[in-house]
């Protein structure tokens, strides 16, 4: 079973507004780590925010922001005014740990399109 | 500080070959992994390394074995290569094992080709 869905392939926004990638996860562990990474066509892959499972409030760096509802087992990245430069993949991922030890796994990506 | 360095960038083998991939861990760094990303999909972990011993190991089969060295720098090797092993291999360190809340440190991926 998938651990980590982003059910957008692609998407596109206009310059300076904002755009939410979708990502749902699937755990039992009561304990774990949710991350956005960036990876441009150069293809190296740029850790953008965390959430962790326990933290109260929504995460946010920058111009990212991180919506955790719990309950519902997502954890979607929001991007405020958005620059040509965002245009990338993006990977949701999911840190957790087990008997065979911690591993971070992650999505099938969302691909951005940032128009000008 | 020094960030992940991979070895080689490129490389190209034949089917049935054996390969080595090599990749220095972020200075203070003690736990590695490897993930094959194929084009257009999510890194697919492989497995991870700390402190010399394979802790975690994702569904890939045996002929892809790994090594860590007591400088946390790694190695990945995968033999009898097939076709479907044509891929970017990425090495992530990261502070500490068993901190949920390490991210992950890239380098620059090894495209391997298998002809």
């Amino acid at each position: 079973a998938q651990k980590i869905t982003q059910t957008q392939p692609g998407m596109f926004v206009q310059e300076k507004e904002a755009v939410t990638l979708d990502c749902t996860y699937d755990t039992s562990d009561p304990s774990y780590g949710l991350f956005w990474y960036k990876q441009p066509s150069s293809g190296e892959m740029i850790f953008l925010i965390y959430q962790g499972s326990y933290d109260q409030q929504n995460a946010t760096e920058g111009r990212y922001s991180l919506n955790f509802q719990k309950a519902r087992k997502s954890a979607n990245l929001v991007i405020s005014a958005s620059q040509l430069g965002d245009s990338a993949m993006y990977f949701c991922a999911m840190r957790e740990g087990d008997t065979g030890g911690f591993k971070t796994i992650f999505g099938a990506g969302t691909r951005l399109f940032v128009k000008a | 500080e020094t960030g992940v360095t991979q070895s080689p960038t490129h490389l190209i083998k034949t089917r049935g070959q054996q390969v080595t991939l090599r990749c220095s861990s972020q200075s203070g760094h003690n736990t590695v992994s490897w993930y094959q990303q194929a084009l257009g999909q999510g890194p697919q972990f492989i497995f991870q390394y700390y402190r010399e011993e394979e802790n975690g190991r994702g569904n890939f089969p045996p002929r892809f074995s790994g090594l860590q060295f007591p400088n946390y720098s790694s190695e990945l090797n995968v033999n009898a290569l097939e076709l479907d092993d044509s891929a970017l291999y990425l090495c992530a360190s990261s502070l500490e094992m068993e901190n949920y809340n390490s991210p992950l440190h890239f380098g620059n991926g090894t495209r391997l080709t298998v002809t």
